[in-house]
């Protein structure tokens, strides 16, 4: 876990509420990930991020709004989320992507934050 | 629509057993597979990675890739009580190194002592 660290590790926050959910990878690696895990659901990606460039937005509602400064650091900043959104969203990081014939860009993961909304 | 497809169990073995797990994936072009452990209250821990058809063993673990049957499974030899977790394949999505992963629903294993 301490390879990829995410702050806060629970949040409760109302559906008028502004947070930020924040990632830091210690692994030295180039691409960063947003996943959400729902009960009963399989884990969703959200967001790609390769040297801080969005690679991919699954389809992800606007008031999910990443962002990635440099290849370290990656947030998530939510707004007049819905309680339906209440999940465990997780932080992964990997080697880049896109290289060509390059396979073995294997995922590892943050411990995540719970997150409830009210 | 992308999938990839696990028994949701659970699966229970005796302690000492094999365990095996499988995964079935819906996109032919993809070349990369991964095995995750997920405790409860934890998040996923890569345990297996798999580009090649065939086997690929480590430790107590094998992996089995079948891109013609489009099929990936996970043995865990000897099973032990703290092999009890949800086991989540994950399939990358199209060719090459895209960074998109399909997870499936994950399989609970319970290993009874």
């Amino acid at each position: 876990e301490t390879g990829v660290t995410q702050t806060p590790r629970h949040l409760v926050m109302g559906m008028t509420n502004k947070k930020s959910l924040k990632c830091e990878q210690h692994l030295g690696h180039n691409a960063m990930y947003w996943y959400k895990q729902s009960a009963k659901k399989p884990l969703e990606l959200m967001f790609v991020y390769n040297f801080k460039e969005q690679t991919e937005n699954n389809s992800v509602p606007s008031r999910f709004s990443p962002e990635c400064p440099n290849s370290s650091h990656l947030f998530l900043h939510l707004h007049t989320l819905q309680p339906e959104d209440s999940a465990l969203y997780l932080c992964a990081s990997s080697q880049e992507v896109g290289l060509a014939g390059d396979l073995s860009y294997e995922q590892y993961f943050g411990p995540g934050t719970r997150l409830t909304v009210t | 629509q992308k999938e990839v497809e696990q028994n949701s169990g659970p699966l229970s073995v005796p302690e000492g057993a094999i365990a095996s797990l499988n995964c079935t994936y819906s996109d032919r072009v993809s070349q990369s597979f991964f095995w995750y452990r997920q405790y409860s209250g934890k998040s996923p821990e890569l345990i297996m990675s798999i580009y090649s058809n065939g086997d690929k063993e480590d430790g107590r673990f094998t992996a089995q890739l079948n891109k013609a049957s489009q099929y990936v499974s996970l043995l865990i030899r000897d099973s032990q009580p703290s092999d009890s977790a949800t086991y989540l394949c994950a399939v990358n999505y199209g060719s090459g190194n895209t960074g998109k992963l399909i997870f499936g629903q994950g399989t609970t294993l319970q290993v009874k002592p």
